[in-house]
């Protein structure tokens, strides 16, 4: 079945730790997204890539880091940088960018103590 | 204030009734899509318009570009439409989605 999958779906870091997020994407989509869910708020994007080995910072981008080495895959580094890691993490996809729909991971939580 | 405001923010209703999520922007649009979000977190996507409406099954969704204003339609509730639904547009300045803080729905048995 074509869809995006993340992994783990819950992690547990210690606080100073840099974790990894995974996503992986079979749809053939040229972008993909990274976005935080805290509650009671809005999505929020932290970086996107528009095509291989291209990414851009979002709205909140201060504490994280990406790769876009191949097409179906979008890993997303939260290091020690970043001061509130503890949230859901989305990733999505779509077949471009302006006037596509995004499909989504089913979101990874993580943990920070 | 943000860009994009959902009303309400929570919505307790029965099964059966007919049910409008309001969604109001503040900035010119490309497009507007609707998502739902399931109690696990997951996020599927239900419409994308940019003008008039769409119809899927038993969800509907408007759009008035000149009011910026836009309403999902659910008849005929059930207790699985509860959710969490999302607003989400695209500015016309660029391709990246701003989203709305969401609409808890609760539809009771």
């Amino acid at each position: 079945d074509g869809g995006i999958t993340q992994s783990p779906k819950y992690l547990f870091r210690k606080e100073g730790q840099n974790v990894t997020l995974s996503c992986e994407q079979n749809l053939n989509h040229d972008a993909m997204y990274w976005y935080r869910q805290d509650p009671g708020q809005g999505l929020r994007l932290i970086y996107y890539s528009q095509i291989v080995n291209d990414f851009q910072k979002g709205d909140i981008a201060e504490g994280y880091s990406v790769s876009r080495e191949k097409k179906e895959s979008f890993p997303l580094t939260v290091t020690s940088a970043q001061k509130n890691p503890t949230a859901f993490y989305l990733c999505a996809s779509s077949a471009g960018t302006g006037g596509f729909e995004q499909y989504f991971g089913p979101g990874t939580r993580l943990t920070v103590t | 204030k943000n860009e994009v405001e959902q009303s309400p923010q929570n919505l307790t209703a029965q099964e059966g009734e007919f049910i409008t999520i309001n969604c109001s922007y503040s900035v010119g649009i490309s497009a507007l899509h609707w998502l739902q979000q399931h109690p696990g977190g997951g996020i599927v996507s239900l419409f994308m318009l940019s003008s008039g409406k769409k119809k899927h099954g038993r969800l509907i969704a408007t759009i008035n570009i000149q009011e910026k204003h836009s309403s999902l339609h659910i008849t005929a509730s059930h207790p699985r439409d509860s959710a969490v639904y999302i607003c989400a547009v695209e500015k016309t300045s660029g391709s990246r989605l701003t989203f709305g803080e969401g609409t808890q729905l609760t539809v009771n048995p």
